[in-house]
């Protein structure tokens, strides 16, 4: 089973900061995905990402897929408290099958 | 439209109770149906993921099981909850090109 390694695990920024979220791996996958969670609720899918190189924005969040297809990274420029939540990136093997980073809590305080 | 409903929402259990959480998926037919446990602030582990009725994939060894009674139902279950098995469990449907579309979780306290 492939691993994804995200980091950092907890980021705590103030309003308006820049930040950026890092996923990586050893191993290839066919896509890679964005979710979005909040506190006692499901991941959200933000974005996939299929193509090594490509770059997706969505609004103040831009996501970047690695060259090898091993790697993502997401940044979000001029954060906001709504921005606030748990980021996890997820790889999709050639199964179809989809392994979850652990995570990255991000607080953005007003 | 395409929705999942699970629950309940939330469940406390002492230990060595059973446990049944469900989910069901509408809008599709012959979905794959997953179920994760995720620890707080944490990534998911996949536990159990069916392409189809009566067809279940086990990841992980553990105290729980999972069927698939129909098309749309998938159910995860215990015969004795262990205090380890405490978490917020998710439902989840694979939609097109590998993409979750999630259920709201239940958090599970085993005391």
């Amino acid at each position: 089973t492939q691993l994804l390694e995200q980091s950092p695990q907890f980021l705590s920024i103030q309003e308006g900061e820049n930040l950026t979220v890092y996923c990586n791996s050893s191993s290839v996958f066919s896509s890679l995905q964005w979710y979005r969670q909040e506190p006692g609720e499901g991941p959200v899918l933000l974005v996939t990402v299929v193509t090594g190189g490509e770059v997706k924005k969505l609004k103040r969040l831009t996501f970047q897929f690695g060259d090898a297809r091993k790697d993502s990274s997401l940044h979000i420029t001029a954060a906001q408290p709504g921005d606030t939540g748990l980021y996890l990136c997820a790889g999709v093997e050639n199964t179809g099958k989809l392994i979850f980073g652990q995570g990255t809590t991000l607080q953005v305080k007003p | 439209s395409q929705t999942i409903h699970q629950w309940p929402a939330t469940l406390v259990q002492p230990v060595g109770s059973p446990l049944s959480l469900e989910c069901t998926v509408e809008g599709t037919s012959n979905p794959n149906l997953y179920w994760y446990r995720q620890a707080a602030g944490r990534g998911l582990q996949l536990l159990f993921y069916s392409v189809g009725i009566g067809q279940i994939s086990s990841e992980v060894p553990q105290n729980l099981s999972a069927s698939r009674p129909q098309d749309r139902q998938f159910i995860l279950s215990s015969k004795k909850l262990l205090l380890s098995d405490s978490g917020f469990y998710l439902c989840a449907w694979g939609t097109s090109w590998g993409k979750l579309l999630f259920g709201s979780g239940t958090q599970l306290s085993v005391l």
